[in-house]
Formats: C-alpha cells, sequence, structure tokens
C-alpha cells in the first residue's frame, strides 16, 4: 500500500482508550476548519468540520475543538477501534475569502488490540 | 453515483515527457483541486478552481497546468516532467460549504 504515514508523528493507543490528535493552525482567516481521515492507497475521507465561529462539534464518536486564541485544533475519537487506524490530516478552508483548502500536518494513529 | 474519477490510476514517464491527469466528478459540485502528495507527507495544493472559468495557484504550482474544462472536469498537465514529480496526485471537489471535500483514488506517477 502507500506508504503515507511513513515520517508523521505517530499516536499509538489501546482499542477502547479515547484518541486526542491535534493540530496547530497558522491562518485566523480561515472559515473551516476540517478533519481527514487517509487509509493506506486511499484517498482522505472527510470525518467532521467546525466553523470558526464554533469553539465545539460533536459528530458519531468524534469530537472536533477550535482554540482560535493558540490557533489549536483538536480531533477526540471516543472509544478507539481497530479501523481508526490511518492518518488523519487537518486542514482549512476559507481563506482570505478564497476557496483554497489547505491541508496541514498529519498524524498516524496506531490503534493496539 | 461515481463520485470523482481520476485516469489513469499509474503512470511511468520519462524525464521531458508531457501527459495530462484527467479529473471529474458527478456531484454537480463547483470548486475542484489537484494535490500532490509524497511519500510519508501531507498534501500540497497545485492549482484550484472555486468554479467553471477560474483557476488559481496552490502552494506548489511550478510545472503544471491545469485546465476546467466544464463544470465535471478538471485537468492537471504536466508539460515537461521531471524526477522531482513523482508523487501520488489526487482531485478533489467540494460543494457548498467547501469543507467536505470528495477525492478520487490518486494517480501514482514515477518519472524516471
Amino acid at each position: 500500500g502507500e506508504s503515507v504515514g511513513l515520517h508523521l508523528p505517530t499516536l499509538s493507543v489501546q482499542e477502547g482508550d479515547n484518541s486526542i490528535i491535534n493540530c496547530a493552525y497558522s491562518n485566523s482567516a480561515s472559515d473551516y476548519f476540517i478533519w481527514y481521515k487517509q487509509e493506506s492507497g486511499k484517498g482522505p475521507q472527510f470525518i467532521i468540520d467546525i466553523r470558526s465561529n464554533m469553539d465545539k462539534r460533536q459528530g458519531q464518536r468524534v469530537t472536533v475543538l477550535l482554540n482560535k486564541t493558540v490557533k489549536h485544533l483538536s480531533l477526540q475519537i471516543a472509544a478507539t477501534q481497530p479501523g481508526d487506524s490511518a492518518v488523519y490530516f487537518c486542514a482549512e478552508n476559507g481563506v482570505d475569502s478564497s476557496y483554497k483548502l489547505i491541508f496541514g500536518s498529519g498524524t498516524r494513529l496506531l490503534v493496539r488490540p | 453515483n461515481a463520485g470523482v474519477t481520476q485516469t489513469p490510476k499509474f503512470q511511468v514517464l520519462k524525464t521531458g515527457q508531457s501527459m495530462t491527469l484527467q479529473c471529474a466528478q458527478d456531484m454537480n459540485h463547483n470548486s475542484m483541486y489537484w494535490y500532490r502528495q509524497d511519500p510519508g507527507m501531507g498534501l500540497r495544493l497545485i492549482y484550484y478552481s472555486a468554479s467553471e472559468g477560474t483557476t488559481d495557484k496552490g502552494e506548489v504550482p511550478n510545472g503544471y497546468n491545469v485546465s476546467r474544462l466544464n463544470k465535471r472536469e478538471f485537468s492537471l498537465r504536466l508539460e515537461s516532467a521531471a524526477p522531482s514529480q513523482t508523487s501520488v496526485y489526487f482531485c478533489a471537489s467540494t460543494g457548498a460549504t467547501h469543507a467536505e471535500a470528495f477525492f478520487g483514488q490518486g494517480t501514482r506517477l514515477t518519472v524516471v
């Protein structure tokens, strides 16, 4: 498969534990902050997004937190499962009222059985 | 409903050759994007098209050109391929929110 994640920071968690993946962003003018999941050999897949005027949004087993003061975005995954093993990327869109979708650094999540 | 379709899936080029990567989406999305992803790295934006008839440079546009042929199709052209362009290329499209992007399966390009 694709060697995505080979040189990326790795978070290893026990199956059933909660995972927290962090991301620092640089542009305060972004309208949306987004999390994507990428499995080996596939394109990224949308997980959840949050608008810049919010600080928390929940989905199914996932929660995204936005701290604009310190330009920090986090993704919390509850009861992590083996199928959650992948590389996770943060992204932002709407910078300067454009539709540029820019990806940030990724984190590889490994779930131990 | 196919979503985003990229062709080809694999390609090997010699240095200096040219080629066009094709991308089509059937979701009636306005915005389309081309990214490259090097091994162990994140996605870098090459070019994007906010709507039919417009294209703009992304983070790494040098060595590439694009054409938004119509609302469905957005192609990426390498005029003179270089080994540094060896990468996996992804096409994507977004709908109204411009947050949820749908990606193609990728094109693995090797330039020798």
